[in-house]
């Protein structure tokens, strides 16, 4: 059974616009969560992270926001650029495992 | 990047044959993971380990296999493949420290027919 969801398989934005991407989990113990982005025949990269003791977490034009009372966690692109056009996974850490989401491919439109 | 290395990145075999794949890491990372990637799934932890010799099951472990004799290689074996292992997969490390995030190497592309 999936522990993490991305509800949203894909999301158009126009560049400069913002892009939210969202995601929810089911358990309660997961202390760390992260998101990756991947784009085709390569690995994913890490991109930004937040402990569980944490709401919000900056790391320039990502950020990504945690809702512990609803199991869920967002990230927001400010500004979206078309090289930010990738899949997107968020990922939860339980003990020594990494549960990820499905994906969400992004596409910024010129 | 991250130090990981991947072989093979491609492989096609036929069902029944048994398959190995490498994952090599510069880092001495003590914690190393397999995933696999497929459509509609995501990444799915296969095993992990957390030192020589020491590795625990994922979420889709059955008919896998691994194996780590040094702390530099983690090896995945399917011991017959089947067509439903078709699939990219992904080695990790995870580098220490508090985050404690992973870091992918490139994938290894397995078809099975």
């Amino acid at each position: 059974d999936q522990q993490v969801k991305q509800n949203s398989p894909s999301l158009s934005v126009q560049e400069g616009r913002i892009s939210i991407l969202n995601c929810d989990y089911t358990n309660s113990m997961f202390d760390y969560f992260l998101w990756y982005k991947k784009y085709p025949a390569e690995g994913p990269t890490f991109l930004i992270s937040i402990s569980s003791i944490k709401d919000k977490n900056e790391d320039g034009r990502f950020t990504v926001f945690l809702n512990k009372s609803a199991k869920h966690l967002s990230l927001h692109i400010v500004p979206s650029q078309p090289g930010d056009s990738a899949v997107y996974f968020c990922a939860a850490r339980g003990g020594n495992q990494f549960y990820f989401g499905t994906g969400t491919s992004l596409t910024v439109i010129p | 990047d991250a130090g990981i290395t991947q072989s093979p990145r491609h492989k096609v075999t036929e069902t029944g044959t048994p398959v190995t794949l490498r994952c090599h890491q510069t880092e001495n990372h003590r914690y190393m993971y397999w995933y696999r990637q497929d459509p509609g799934h995501g990444l799915r932890l296969i095993h992990y380990s957390y030192g020589v010799k020491d590795t625990d099951k994922g979420e889709v472990s059955d008919g896998y296999s691994v194996s780590r004799s040094k702390t530099e290689d983690f090896l995945l074996t399917l011991e017959s493949a089947t067509s439903s292992q078709t699939s990219v997969y992904f080695c990790a490390i995870r580098r220490g420290g508090g985050t404690g995030e992973l870091f992918f190497g490139e994938g290894s592309r397995l078809t099975v027919l």
